[in-house]
């Protein structure tokens, strides 16, 4: 079955510092990747997807993240937080029909 | 996208009764799907709704307990049957639109059962 993992749990940065929340899938089929966020008492927001072609994908708020079919990996990355970066961020895997989600990293921008 | 919403968008229930929350859809969607997302914690597919026919529920998800009926291709019901505090979360409905991978969310429900 597909699944995916979120490696860290909580993820403290500075303000303007970069940040990187890593998410590793389980899949032997292709594969279609997602980052969602959640403010905080808000809904989820699609952050960006892969779903084929350039590894590299660029989302909304500067987010940008990396599949890696050889490491299994699709992390996110953002070169400069911003306080109003404080989230969740749930990295999903489309399964059969539905979306799958990992743990949620939480993401703590202090200044 | 899809404008998505629920009613209500929360609710605090007594133990052993039942709650019913709805999700309207802005536009014709081919999927339908509700989530559960305790406290502190993530998503879990409760069952994707089928439209004039039995929900596909996910393990550990019974029909008894959430039964959910989809009219049509823009609503859908999720009922939490008789409660219990471990009920307490929020109820988030999600819809694929046709020729769409990603899926889109709801505002949510937020439960609190006493």
């Amino acid at each position: 079955a597909q699944s995916v993992t979120q490696l860290d749990s909580q993820v403290p940065v500075f303000e303007e510092a970069p940040v990187e929340l890593r998410c590793n899938y389980s899949s032997s089929v292709s594969v279609y990747l997602f980052w969602y966020v959640q403010y905080p008492n808000q809904g989820l927001q699609l952050l960006l997807k892969y779903l084929s072609g350039s590894t590299l994908v660029k989302g909304i708020n500067g987010f940008e993240a990396e599949f890696n079919k050889s490491q299994t990996s699709f992390h996110l990355r953002k070169p400069s937080v911003h306080i109003s970066d404080t989230a969740e961020y749930f990295c999903a895997v489309l399964a059969g029909t539905a979306l799958i989600f990992g743990k949620g990293t939480t993401l703590s921008v202090s200044s | 996208s899809a404008v998505i919403s629920q009613k209500p968008s929360r609710d605090i229930c007594q133990r052993g009764t039942s709650l019913t929350i709805q999700c309207q859809v802005d536009s014709q969607v081919t999927m339908m799907f509700w989530y559960r997302q305790q406290p502190g914690q993530s998503l879990t597919l409760i069952a994707t709704a089928n439209q004039g026919s039995e929900a596909t529920y996910e393990s550990g998800f019974v029909i008894d307990k959430f039964p959910i009926s989809r009219p049509n291709l823009t609503f859908s019901t999720l009922t939490v049957s008789n409660m219990s505090p471990e009920d307490s979360s929020i109820y988030l409905c999600s819809v694929r639109l046709a020729g769409g991978y990603e899926q889109f969310f709801g505002p949510g429900t937020r439960l609190t059962v006493l």
